[in-house]
């Protein structure tokens, strides 16, 4: 089944370690992009990429790292660095230029 | 921020009643999208409309978009209690490509 797939669904860690979060997609989108959601709130941009070996910040980068190697891949780095890393995070991917977007199920991070 | 923003914030009506979202944006868009998410779930796409088009319909929603105002708004008529959910706006930043989302609304829907 084609679709977009995020991993682990919770993820604990103690605070001061980086984290990875994986975000894979068989849709052959070029596009792809990392969100994080706080309780009641809405989507915020962290990053995202439109083609191979090239990404940009979104509105709330600090802290964060990305890489872009491969057009199915884009995970996502929590470093130590992220104040409050504690959030569900979201990817998604698209087709450049259409707009419509499909998400992963999200992962659930914890640091304690 | 680019972030949007929605009104209400939350929303409760009875099934059988029509509910309206509203969604204003900050930049020149492409188009704008209305999303559907389940509580802890991913977001799943319900609607787009591009930055030429005024109104569009799918089955029970209807979305208008007027850009002059850079607003939106999605109504769900003859809501059902499997309507809950959060519901999001959209936009394709026209300059950036990037997509921003709104803020939500928490939709209730009674039986």
């Amino acid at each position: 089944d084609g679709g977009i797939t995020q991993s682990p669904k919770y993820l604990f860690r103690k605070e001061g370690q980086n984290v990875t979060l994986s975000c894979e997609q068989n849709l052959n989108h070029d596009a792809m992009y990392w969100y994080r959601q706080d309780p009641g709130q809405g989507l915020r941009l962290i990053y995202y990429s439109q083609i191979v070996n090239d990404f940009q910040k979104g509105d709330i980068a600090e802290g964060y790292s990305v890489s872009r190697e491969k057009k199915e891949s884009f995970p996502l780095t929590v470093t130590s660095a992220q104040k409050n890393p504690t959030a569900f995070y979201l990817c998604a991917s698209s087709i450049v230029g259409t707009g419509k977007a499909f998400f992963g199920q999200g992962t659930r991070l914890t640091v304690v | 921020s680019q972030q949007g923003e929605e009104d209400p914030q939350a929303l409760s009506i009875q099934e059988g009643e029509n509910a309206t979202m509203n969604c204003s944006y900050k930049t020149s868009i492409n188009n704008l999208q209305w999303y559907r998410q389940n509580s802890g779930r991913g977001l799943v796409h319900l609607i787009l409309i591009r930055s030429n088009e005024r109104e569009k319909h799918s089955g029970r929603l209807r979305v208008t978009l007027d850009t002059s105002k850079k607003s939106s708004s999605l109504l769900i008529t003859a809501s059902r209690a499997a309507d809950t959910a959060s519901y999001f706006c959209a936009t394709d930043d026209e300059d950036t490509d990037k997509l921003i989302f709104g803020t939500g609304t928490r939709l209730q829907v009674f039986p």
